[in-house]
């Protein structure tokens, strides 16, 4: 069956920064789109960008551009997400989440999800 | 990027009660839509995607509408364990720019 399940959680001062990994079985690595999306404490779900599996590729959200990173190690069929220069309001759960690689209506959404890594930034 | 306002962002609801909860786009999305559930502390849930189409799995009392800029999704009877969060999300431009509404919390009354 389909898994993603994440790394643990971290606790870290701000100015770090945190790398979360996504271990993807049940499935071809590389046919999917590996999305992050996070959740601070009582908030809503904020999308953060995207790796493409096949080849590497990635798209950032504006918001997190020059301090987000994202790779793979197609080895271990494994996503990478760094988050650079942590501040206070970066405390969330951070998911993973697969997604097609084409946009086709046929099915279009992120049907499997990882179960969440808890990100605690504080002094 | 293209907002999504959902509402209400909150509805107190029996068990039984008929819910529907709306999801308005800045711009059009023709049926670039998706909706989930999400209980606490677990990650969401799909539940329709392409505005109207169940996901394998889900229960038919669920149903989602619209397209353009107004979306729904209907609870058609709800159940103890649809009280959640539901959350639309927009990929119209996918796979770059998707977005979130602010969610709509169901509680029992």
């Amino acid at each position: 069956q389909v898994q993603l399940v994440q790394s643990g959680p971290e606790v870290k001062k701000p100015g770090a920064s945190v790398k979360v990994s996504c271990k993807a079985s049940g499935y071809t690595f590389t046919n999917y789109f590996i999305h992050w999306v996070r959740q601070a404490p009582g908030q809503e779900l904020e999308w953060m960008g995207i790796l493409n599996p096949s080849g590497g590729s990635t798209s950032y959200a504006q918001k997190f551009q020059g301090r987000v990173t994202m790779a793979r190690d197609t080895s271990t069929s494994t996503v990478y997400m760094d988050l650079s220069s942590l501040r206070s309001d970066d405390t969330a759960v951070y998911y993973c989440a697969r997604g097609p690689l084409l946009m086709d209506l046929s099915f279009l959404a992120h049907d499997y999800w990882g179960q969440g890594t808890l990100v605690t930034v504080s002094s | 990027d293209i907002q999504l306002t959902q509402s209400p962002s909150f509805l107190s609801a029996s068990v039984g009660d008929r819910v529907t909860i709306t999801c308005r786009a800045s711009q059009g999305i023709s049926s670039y839509l998706a909706w989930y559930q999400q209980k606490p502390g677990k990650a969401p849930k799909l539940l329709i995607y392409a505005a109207s189409t169940l996901q394998s799995g889900v229960p038919s009392r669920f149903s989602g509408s619209g397209s353009g800029t107004e979306f729904t999704l209907t609870i058609s009877s709800l159940q103890p364990e649809d009280f959640a969060t539901y959350y639309c999300q927009q990929l119209n431009s996918y796979p770059h720019g998707l977005t979130f509404g602010g969610g709509t919390k169901v509680e029992i009354k």
